[in-house]
């Protein structure tokens, strides 16, 4: 099956500044690469999804690139706030039908104001 | 709204109770997924299932049992609680179809504490 490996496991960041978080993935066959974020005692919730058929989408201050060659695909936070202080997880699954979505370990990022 | 909920939303009952966990949608979804999760931590695939009548373990051994006998209707059930039980337990659901994508939305948890 699928093995999605998510780095760093922790992230500290200024106010301001930019957080990135790198993912890798197994099956050349997945095709869906989402990522949640999981606020304090929240759902997690879906932010930002890039599908393989794209290198890179941007939406407001997150933007998800795919290197499909390398199987890794990463989040890129610009300009954080405190508000973005979650615990963000990327996933990977090959065509919905019988197939499962795996979610890699979670990396918990802190922006100190 | 399209929504899923999960009831209750807190439990604390005493070791060797029957529970079960609640989940319904309301997304028009077939496929449906249970994940246990300490706080902040990773999530834990132990059930899923992909319409009526179709239940399969995951990742994670766990001592629950689901049942799927209505589409948007997911419960679980732990038989006789324990205190490694303790966990909160995230029901999620997704579309199904070959042409779809794995997007899976996910219900507000039930936070279980078993004294």
């Amino acid at each position: 099956g699928e093995n999605v490996e998510q780095h760093p496991s922790t992230l500290s960041v200024q106010e301001g500044d930019s957080a990135v978080i790198k993912c890798t993935y197994s099956d050349s066959a997945s095709n869906y690469f989402p990522w949640y974020k999981q606020e304090l005692g929240k759902r997690p919730q879906l932010i930002i999804d890039i599908r393989s058929n794209v290198g890179e989408k941007k939406d407001q201050r997150i933007a998800v690139t795919l290197n499909k060659t390398a199987k890794h695909f990463s989040l890129h936070i610009t300009e954080t706030q405190p508000e973005d202080s979650a615990v963000y997880f990327c996933a990977a699954s090959k065509p919905a039908g019988a197939n499962n979505l795996f979610f890699g370990t979670g990396t918990r990022l802190t922006v100190i104001p | 709204e399209a929504d899923i909920y999960q009831t209750p939303r807190y439990l604390v009952i005493g070791t060797g109770k029957k529970i079960t966990l609640e989940c319904s949608q309301t997304m028009g979804h077939d496929k449906m997924y249970w994940y246990q999760q300490d706080p902040g931590m990773e999530l834990h695939l132990i059930h899923y299932s992909y319409g009526v009548n179709s239940t399969e373990k995951g990742d994670l051994s766990s001592e629950s049992t689901v049942s799927r006998i209505r589409t948007e209707h997911f419960p679980l059930t732990l038989e006789s609680a324990r205190p490694s039980h303790t966990s909160q337990y995230l029901c999620a659901s997704s579309e199904s179809g070959q042409t779809s994508y794995n997007e899976q939305f996910f219900g507000p948890g039930t936070r279980l504490t078993v004294l």
